[in-house]
């Protein structure tokens, strides 16, 4: 069975500065997909970013970005010029690239809740 | 926003009712999925359906029951309701056949006293 840490339980950083959150997992897999979730106060879940683990070019969207290492098992987000809209919980995703055969879904890490200092 | 909604987002019950928390998604996905929230922010899958007739339980142990009558809704019933209910659902979709991310409701806060 996989799973995800989140080794940060709480991250503060001031607005504009960037932040850094970490995420490691363990499987066995060798292809599959992770992703960083954003799950404001209204508590819907919102996908920020996803990686395929045969891609090694990192994702990127906007202000978003990753450093996946796949040898490492390591799948950080970084927040560049953060905003006050920023402020959530983050979870770290993993899911397996084949479904089928055993739970489906996403496995989630415990999350980090991230606050923005105006 | 996704087109996934979840009814009511709060329920407060007594021991002992039999409720339904509703799911509907309108983006034609085969599959979807149940995940309990506990207080410490974590998530647990309890429940997942693969399309019509198909339902299958998850990692984490539930008391709960499913039903998939109808692709686009994925209702999760507790015959009696305990304390120990108490916690966060949150239901998903995806597509099946590009299996990649989910999109989320918003959640229903149960509380149960």
């Amino acid at each position: 069975a996989q799973t995800v840490t989140q080794s940060q339980p709480e991250m503060s950083v001031q607005e504009a500065e960037t932040v850094t959150l970490s995420c490691t997992y363990d499987t066995s897999e060798s292809d599959y997909y992770l992703f960083w979730y954003k799950q404001p106060p209204s508590r819907q879940m919102i996908l920020v970013i996803r990686q395929e683990a045969y891609k090694q070019q990192n994702a990127t969207e906007n202000r978003f970005s990753v450093n996946f290492q796949k040898a490492a098992k390591s799948f950080s987000l970084k927040i560049s010029d953060s905003q006050l809209g920023d402020a959530a919980m983050y979870f770290c995703a993993y899911r397996s690239l084949y479904s089928g055969g055993g739970a489906d879904g996403l496995t989630f890490g415990k999350g980090t809740h991230l606050i923005i200092q105006p | 926003e996704a087109d996934i909604y979840q009814t009511p987002r709060y329920l407060v019950i007594g021991t002992g009712k039999k409720i339904t928390l509703e799911c509907s998604q309108t983006m034609g996905h085969d599959k979807m999925y149940w995940y309990q929230q506990d207080p410490g922010m974590e998530l647990h899958l309890i429940h997942y359906s693969y399309g019509v007739n198909s339902t299958e339980k998850g990692d984490l142990s539930s008391e709960s029951t499913v039903s998939r009558i109808r692709t686009e809704h994925f209702p999760l019933t507790l015959e009696s309701a305990r304390p120990s209910h108490t916690s966060q659902y949150l239901c998903a979709s995806s597509e099946r056949q590009d299996n990649t991310e989910a999109f989320f409701g918003q959640g229903t806060r149960l509380t149960v006293v």
